[in-house]
């Protein structure tokens, strides 16, 4: 029973052009969703977070859109740079409790 | 800040003994969290604590105990290691929302 789904295990873009990670769920009752970044041999660190009263969130080169009908949201990152490749997690918050997806590795081209 | 701390940063095991991971935050956070991650896969929760004596199961807690005597320490034990043990464990700690995670600990059993 996958509550949080990344159905793609890697993306490959060019540098300087965006980069667009999607997460699907399942329980309406998530409230809060989370981007966490990973690089390896390394802990996930917070990247971004939105609210389920929100659709969007921005910090800089990065963007979060929720979509709560659909059940879906999507990370974007533009321009994409060398420093973004990383394994990057999907998860979502219940009751102080996290729900991970799988991750997607992201590997930014030159 | 050292933020969250953990040690061992590896460690081998034989089958059948015992460990305790250590796991320590700075921060003051009333929550704590230890995930497990298997190659290719999300986190998984093991157990978390929601402040000082009080902890509870998460998904995964066969095979573990926790305890939580202060604010700052969160220790994991494993008691009879087994090979489906061999993983990568996280801590975590968060006041509200976003957890904050420790470098890891990559644990192989034999």
């Amino acid at each position: 029973d996958q509550q949080v789904k990344q159905n793609s295990p890697s993306l490959s873009v060019q540098e300087g052009r965006i980069s667009i990670l999607n997460c699907d769920y399942t329980n309406s009752m998530f409230d809060y969703f989370l981007w966490y970044k990973k690089y390896p041999a390394e802990g996930p660190t917070f990247l971004i977070s939105i609210s389920s009263i929100k659709d969007k969130n921005e910090d800089g080169r990065f963007t979060v859109f929720l979509n709560k009908s659909a059940k879906h949201l999507s990370l974007h990152i533009v321009p994409s740079q060398p420093g973004d490749s990383a394994v990057y997690f999907c998860a979502a918050l219940a009751a102080q409790k996290l729900v991970f997806g799988q991750g997607t590795r992201l590997t930014i081209n030159p | 800040n050292a933020g969250v701390t953990q040690t061992p940063k590896f460690r081998i095991l034989k089958i059948g003994q015992s460990m305790t991971l250590q796991c320590t935050q700075d921060m003051n956070h009333n929550y704590m969290y230890w995930y497990r991650q298997d190659p290719g896969m999300g986190l998984k929760l093991i157990y978390y604590s929601v402040g000082a004596g009080i902890t509870d199961k998460g998904e995964v807690p066969n095979g573990y105990n926790v305890s939580r005597s202060t604010t700052e320490d969160f220790p994991l034990r494993l008691e009879l290691a087994a090979p489906s043990q061999t993983s990568v464990y996280f801590c975590a700690s968060s006041y509200v929302g976003e957890q904050y995670f420790g470098p890891g600990t990559r644990l192989t059993v034999t």
